[in-house]
C-alpha cells in the first residue's frame, strides 16, 4: 500500500534552515504530484506548495517564495522540502501528500490521499 | 486568491444525530472540493473528493454535497470515532487551500 514516511523531529534556531524528507513506497513516485502542507500548534493546515516529483518547476504559496524548495531524488523515492530562514511562527507539524487524481497521471486537480506521519519543525532560541 | 470558510468552527452532538459542516468558496470551484477527518495527534484521512465521492473504507455515513459555491458535509448518525476536527480544501488550482476546520465533538 501507499506510504509516506518522513523524517523525524527537528529543533532549529531562528535563522536556520530545515530539510525535511520524505520517502514514498507503494507505487511509482513519478506518476503524481507532491504536496507539502504545515500545520501550526492548534492551528489549521497551510498549504505550502506542489511538486512534480519527475521534474519541473515547483509550484510554492505566495508566503513561502523565496525560502522554499521542493526538490526529488527519484532513485530512491524521496522528496525534499527545505525552509530557510526559520522563525518561531515556522514552528508546526510539515506533511507531505500524495496529489492523486482518477484517470490521469500528474492530474493538475489532485486531492491528497495519502499523508506522511508528519515532522515537528521547532524554532526556538 | 480563494478563500475557504467554514461553519460552525466548533459543534457538539449526542451519538446518533446528524452533522452537518458548510464549507464556503469565495469564487467558483466547480466540484473541486475535498473533506479531510484529522483526529488528535494524527496526520488528516482523506473522506470525500469531487464534492460527493466518497473514498474507498470510510464509512457510508458520511456524505457530501454542493450547491454553487457552498459544499456540505454531513454525518448522518454521529459516533464516538467521528470525534475529530474536519477540514475542507479545494483543488481547482494554487494555492490549494484549506478551510479553517469545524471541530466535532460528543455532547
Amino acid at each position: 500500500q501507499v506510504q509516506l514516511i518522513q523524517s523525524g523531529a527537528e529543533g532549529k534556531k531562528p535563522g536556520a534552515s530545515v530539510k525535511v524528507s520524505c520517502k514514498a513506497s507503494g507505487y511509482n513516485i513519478s506518476t503524481h504530484y507532491m504536496h507539502w502542507v504545515r500545520q501550526a500548534p492548534g492551528q489549521g493546515f497551510e498549504w505550502m506548495g506542489i511538486m512534480n516529483p519527475s521534474g519541473g518547476n515547483p509550484r510554492y504559496a505566495q508566503k513561502f517564495q523565496g525560502r522554499i524548495t521542493m526538490t526529488t531524488e527519484t532513485s530512491t523515492s524521496t522528496v525534499y522540502m527545505e525552509l530557510t530562514g526559520l522563525e518561531s511562527e515556522d514552528t508546526a507539524i510539515y506533511y507531505c501528500a500524495r496529489g492523486y487524481g482518477i484517470g490521469c497521471h500528474l492530474c493538475i486537480h489532485n486531492w491528497l490521499d495519502s499523508w506522511g506521519q508528519g515532522t515537528l519543525v521547532t524554532v526556538s532560541s | 486568491d480563494i478563500q475557504m470558510t467554514q461553519s460552525p468552527s466548533s459543534l457538539s452532538a449526542s451519538v446518533g444525530d446528524r452533522v452537518i459542516i458548510t464549507c464556503r468558496a469565495s469564487q467558483g470551484i466547480a466540484t473541486y472540493l475535498a473533506w479531510y477527518q484529522q483526529k488528535p495527534g494524527k496526520a488528516p484521512n482523506l473522506l470525500i473528493y469531487g464534492a460527493s465521492t466518497l473514498q474507498s473504507g470510510v464509512p457510508s455515513r458520511f456524505s457530501g454535497s454542493q450547491s454553487g459555491t457552498a459544499f456540505t458535509l454531513t454525518i448522518s448518525s454521529l459516533q464516538p470515532e467521528d470525534v475529530a476536527t474536519y477540514y475542507c480544501q479545494k483543488y481547482d488550482r494554487a494555492p490549494f487551500t484549506f478551510g479553517p476546520g469545524t471541530k466535532v465533538d460528543i455532547k
